[in-house]
């Protein structure tokens, strides 16, 4: 079955601790992002990455990182959460940089104390 | 970057009506796309357009490409409890230039259907 996964679904941590989400996709995607969903706020871009090796940030990059080594594997790193970086966070990715059909995974809903 | 108007923000309707909402943009797009969001899950992509008047179906759910390129519709017709989640409509984010892939997305509409 064709999907983006994402791990853990659920995490709570303390502020400073490093946690890394993992995506992963099996649609031989060249195009993947993260984003974050907050009430009010609606989806914001955090990152992309065009292919292998190629990441850009996009609207809110500050407090992550991310990583594009193989072409189906996306992780979003938090070298030092913040309370402010409490959210619910979407993989996504999509063919191509060309292609807007983005498909999304379930989500990971993370909580920083 | 893109602004994009989603409306109504909320709907409350009984199993078997019809529903519409709608979103506008500040430019001119190629490609609307529609998603669904239900409770603990992501977005899914429901229907895709890319010409304008272009009209396409996925099951009981109706899109349409706005002619003027600069709005989009989603009919659901016969509700059904399954149908409850939120809407988004989106689009790229740089309309007049290179998105990267990048989407801009309606801020929502939360339905709700009354068995």
């Amino acid at each position: 079955e064709a999907q983006v996964t994402q791990n853990p679904r659920y995490l709570i941590t303390v502020t400073g601790k490093k946690l890394t989400v993992t995506c992963s996709q099996n649609m031989n995607h060249e195009y993947m992002s993260w984003y974050r969903q907050d009430p009010g706020l609606g989806l914001r871009q955090i990152y992309y990455s065009m292919n292998v090796e190629v990441t850009d940030k996009g609207d809110v990059p500050e407090g992550y990182k991310v990583s594009r080594k193989e072409k189906r594997n996306f992780p979003l790193i938090l070298e030092s959460p913040s309370p402010n970086q409490t959210s619910l966070y979407f993989c996504a990715s999509s063919q191509s940089v060309y292609m807007l059909e983005q498909y999304f995974g379930p989500g990971t809903r993370l909580t920083v104390t | 970057g893109q602004q994009l108007n989603q409306s109504p923000q909320s709907m409350f309707i009984q199993e078997g009506e019809d529903v519409s909402m709608n979103c506008t943009s500040s430019s001119i797009f190629n490609t609307w796309l529609w998603y669904k969001q239900e409770p603990g899950e992501g977005p899914v992509l429901l229907i895709a357009l890319y010409k304008a008047g272009e009209l396409t179906s996925n099951g009981r759910l109706t899109a349409q490409f706005g002619i003027t390129r600069k709005d989009s519709f989603l009919n659901i017709s016969a509700s059904i409890p399954s149908d409850v989640g939120i809407y988004f409509c989106a689009g790229p984010a740089n309309a007049g230039g290179t998105s990267y892939g990048k989407l801009t997305f309606g801020q929502g509409t939360i339905l709700t259907v009354h068995p």
